[in-house]
């Protein structure tokens, strides 16, 4: 199946530092997407990078996509204990499967105080 | 807006029992999504509906039924619950437009089956 990757498992930092974590998917994709996940909850949409992008910006949040590599990556900088949660990246199947999506098994972030 | 509602939001079957699980979004969506979620795990699809009269296969469809009753509502079904199935059940929704295929969740109903 197309079901992304992501590295680390787990990941802890202090408050303040920068997070990156990574995403690696199998086939094509039309768009990729990270969400959060904090304890207990639903899922919520954090960005949307399309496949003839390479950068994204919103707020404290950068990602990347290499479609030659297959990978994605998501930077939270100037972390905060809020932002303790998991995240997800999710891809579709490409071409005109580009509603039907596919998540990775998470990275864990624990931000210290 | 409500966004995506589903429920119930905790139940706990026999095994062998049926249930179905309710979902209704207000977005106007055109796509809805059945995920699980194990503890620790990813998100796996279960079943999808590109649009209304239509539903697809996911990742691990066998034991669950769907149905799209209409463009707002998406039903999953568990017809002979297993404690295999003994997960977190998230309904979600996405359209193209205008939200550019953003996935909207709702809370996720939690299943245990004993």
């Amino acid at each position: 199946s197309q079901q992304g990757e992501e590295d680390p498992q787990a990941l802890s930092i202090q408050e303040g530092e920068n997070a990156t974590m990574n995403c690696s998917y199998k086939t094509s994709i039309n768009n990729l997407q990270w969400y959060r996940q904090n304890s207990g909850r639903g899922l919520v949409h954090l960005i949307l990078i399309r496949s003839n992008e390479r950068e994204k910006h919103s707020g404290r949040l950068r990602v990347t996509l290499d479609t030659s590599k297959k990978s994605s990556s998501l930077l939270i900088t100037a972390s905060r204990a809020a932002d303790t949660a998991s995240y997800f990246c999710a891809t579709d199947e490409g071409g005109y499967n580009f509603n039907k999506f596919y998540f990775g098994s998470g990275t864990k972030l624990n931000v210290k105080p | 807006n409500a966004g995506v509602t589903q429920t119930p939001k905790f139940q706990v079957l026999k095994t062998g029992q049926s249930m179905t699980l309710q979902c209704a979004q207000d977005m106007n969506h055109n796509s809805m999504y059945w995920y699980r979620q194990d503890p620790g795990m990813g998100l796996r699809l279960i079943y999808y509906s590109a649009s209304e009269g239509t539903t697809d296969k996911g990742e691990v469809p066998n034991g669950y039924n769907v149905s799209r009753l209409n463009k707002r509502e998406f039903s999953l079904r568990l017809e002979s619950a297993a404690p295999s199935q003994t997960s977190v059940y998230f309904c979600a929704s996405s359209d193209p437009l205008p939200s550019g295929n953003t996935i909207y969740f709702g809370e996720g109903s939690w299943l245990t089956v004993v």
